[in-house]
């Protein structure tokens, strides 16, 4: 167990809808990754907040959001869904951005 | 930008044996972190091991250990003594530590299958 909890396991839906997925970092981490793992993508970077804050941007489509709480945990929102959205989104939180612990990862598919 | 390159999609190897898993990247960077990720079929990542670039000396952790040759951008796993439990997949993964640019970059994967 990292101590990095994402909440749902795995999300079901359809073309065109919105859906939120939330994550909660390790105890005293500041720093929180959103990474997204897909068959012909791989594992991307998506995006990186610290203390509340967008640090760092990656392969994050427009129709993607995220942002980060003063309890520092952080919601990733995609809209607009698409059959290739179809994904394992992971969390990872770090304190200064070296190591990085990964959740269990949240489990997206699109119909 | 950075890239990691994985040039070994599978790999197999009898249990009790020693394997080692390949990994070559790219960076213009001299200030930064390589690690070994291991992905079991559960699809949790789980950190193996870290070398820091600024260290000569290889890591070791258990029985995972990394030769990590930096003028050739190389940075290889080796796991002795396999173990069922080993098997997964496996991603060499670089992150710079240049603020604001704190983002793993992966390898492809080696899936690695340890046979009984």
């Amino acid at each position: 167990d990292s101590g990095v909890t994402q909440t749902p396991k795995h999300l079901i839906t359809a073309t065109g809808q919105r859906v939120t997925l939330r994550c909660s970092p390790r105890s005293g981490d500041l720093s929180v990754y959103w990474y997204q793992q897909s068959l012909d993508q791989g594992l991307q970077f998506l995006i990186q907040y610290y203390n509340g804050e967008e640090r760092a941007k990656g392969n994050i489509l427009e129709r993607f959001s995220a942002q980060q709480f003063p309890d520092l945990h952080s919601e990733l929102n995609l809209s607009s869904l698409e059959l290739g959205d179809s994904a394992l989104y992971f969390c990872a939180s770090s304190i200064r951005g070296s190591e990085q612990f990964f959740g269990p990862g949240t489990r997206l598919t699109v119909l | 930008a950075q890239t990691v390159t994985q040039s070994q999609p599978e790999m197999s190897v009898q249990e009790a044996e020693t394997v080692t898993l390949s990994c070559t990247y790219d960076t213009s960077e001299n200030n930064y972190y390589l690690f070994w990720y291991k992905q079991p079929p559960s699809r949790q990542m789980i950190l193996v091991i870290r070398q820091e670039a600024y260290k000569q000396q290889n890591a070791t952790e258990n029985r995972f250990s990394v030769n990590f040759q930096k003028a050739a951008k190389s940075f290889s796993l080796k796991i002795s003594d396999s173990q069922l439990g080993d098997t997964a997949m496996y991603f060499c993964a670089f992150i710079s530590r240049v603020f604001g640019n704190e983002k793993l970059t992966f390898g492809t994967g080696t899936r690695l299958t340890i046979i009984p």
